[in-house]
């Protein structure tokens, strides 16, 4: 069955780039049906879309987080790559990355990732 | 774009009915019937529960269901048993063709 894995740095320091990529497994990245997004959630608090890439490389983000997102897809690895620039404390939190179905349902997701943004 | 918004806890004995209320705009949960609901237990992945405002994916107990009235959308929890304490999210398309979660409900079960 399809499963998706985070993967990246779990200490970041402030200001520089956090780096995590989604790798996905039993299924194809490419598949017509689905877009590849990102979700976090701080420690103790609510889940927060970050955004969400097509295979075509289409994007859309979360307006709060547009300055600073970039998300990208390698078709050929079958992954898809978050990148958050200018990380401070606030970005301390569980990333996850998760498929989406039509019309916004993020019904597989990784396991999650804990990134801690720290000097 | 705001989160919907969500009580913060509900509760209920085992055997009750509880609802939880998940309040958007119109350019959000009142536009589009395309609202998710998510349970997530301490330390775990959240799960898929409700979609599309009152489908239950394969395998999800019929005793969830969903609905929506207006700009407001609600997760029903039918013969509330100790499993289903958990933490619940709402989510919702937006006419900017993003998502929103809302903020997040805490289910206790007494």
């Amino acid at each position: 069955q399809l499963q998706l894995q985070e993967s990246g740095p779990g200490l970041v320091k402030p200001p520089e780039t956090l780096s995590l990529t989604c790798t996905v497994s039993g299924g194809s990245i490419s598949s017509s049906s689905y877009y590849w997004g990102w979700i976090r959630q701080p420690p103790g608090k609510g889940l927060e879309w970050i955004g969400r890439i097509y295979h075509s490389g289409s994007t859309y983000y979360n307006p709060s987080l547009k300055s600073r997102v970039t998300i990208s897809v390698d078709t050929s690895k079958n992954q898809f790559s978050l990148k958050l620039s200018s990380v401070t404390a606030a970005d301390t939190a569980v990333y996850y990355c998760a498929r989406t179905a039509s019309g916004g349902v993020f019904d597989i997701w990784g396991q999650g990732t804990m990134v801690t943004v720290s000097s | 774009q705001s989160a919907l918004t969500q009580p913060a806890s509900v509760s209920g004995s085992p055997g009750q009915s509880i609802t939880i209320a998940c309040t958007g705009t119109s350019t959000d949960v009142g536009a589009y019937n395309y609202v998710s609901w998510y349970q997530q237990h301490p330390g775990k992945v959240p799960k898929l529960m409700i979609y599309d405002v009152s489908n239950r994916p394969s395998g999800v107990s019929s005793r969830f269901s969903g609905s929506k009235s207006g700009n407001t959308a609600s997760l029903t929890i039918s013969g509330l048993q100790a499993e289903d304490e958990a933490d619940y999210y709402c989510s919702s398309y937006t006419f900017s063709s993003t998502w929103v979660f809302g903020g997040g409900t805490k289910l206790t079960v007494l």
